[in-house]
């Protein structure tokens, strides 16, 4: 049972655009929410990160949108540069307790030069 | 050098055999990881591990068993691999910061045939 769900699988943008990857969760117990970057032979590095607490957060061209109340949170890139070429998974936790990160399937992003 | 250190990078193996891959760190954390990565499917957890006497099942922890040897280092084990536990194989660790970023290592890629 998939507890976060990813979409899409894989996006095309030109560089300049704006790419939107969105997750939805069901676990409203759930109270951590990071997105991490996945370069091609590498391990995943945390991007950015968001608590329930706030419905947006900002770090560079990166933006994570969260609504609460639909279980749903997305990140935006802005102004998308070849370079941010990865595959971005969503992630969610509680940040009490174990601390388990349940993944979303992961989105492959290519940007067009 | 890696923070996190996982060998080797790339095995290939036969169906029933003994796979052990490992994982040592240099960031001094006690909690360690092992998830796997499968396209479509994202990041699933296989074992972790809070300090050496304490190891715990992830959600997908069948045909795998883990060993904490020390706080630096975390292997899994795959008794009598099978064809579809070929895959991308993650070690992750995780401080006791408030954020609860896990920190990867590069990845073992195994491949069963």
């Amino acid at each position: 049972q998939q507890q976060v769900k990813q979409s899409p699988q894989s996006l095309i943008v030109q560089k300049g655009g704006i790419s939107i990857i969105n997750c939805a969760y069901e676990n409203t117990a759930f109270d951590y929410f990071p997105w991490y970057q996945q370069f091609p032979g590498k391990g995943p590095a945390l991007l950015i990160a968001i608590r329930p607490d706030v419905s947006e957060k900002k770090e560079g061209r990166f933006t994570i949108s969260f609504n609460k109340s639909a279980k749903q949170f997305s990140l935006h890139i802005m102004d998308s540069q070849p370079g941010d070429s990865a595959t971005y998974f969503c992630a969610a936790t509680t940040i009490q307790g174990a601390q388990k990160l349940v993944f979303g399937q992961g989105t492959r992003l290519t940007i067009n030069p | 050098d890696a923070d996190v250190t996982q060998t080797p990078r790339n095995r290939i193996t036969k169906t029933g055999k003994r796979i052990m891959l490992e994982c040592s760190q240099t960031k001094g954390h006690d909690r360690m990881y092992w998830y796997r990565q499968d396209p479509g499917l994202g990041l699933r957890l296989i074992y972790y591990s809070f300090d050496v006497k304490d190891i715990n099942k992830g959600e997908i922890s069948d045909g795998y068993s883990v060993s904490r040897q020390a706080q630096a280092k975390f292997s899994l084990s795959l008794e009598s691999a099978i064809p579809n536990q070929t895959a991308l194989y993650f070690c992750a660790t995780r401080g006791d910061s408030y954020t609860g970023e896990l920190f990867f290592g590069e990845g073992s890629r195994l491949t069963v045939l």
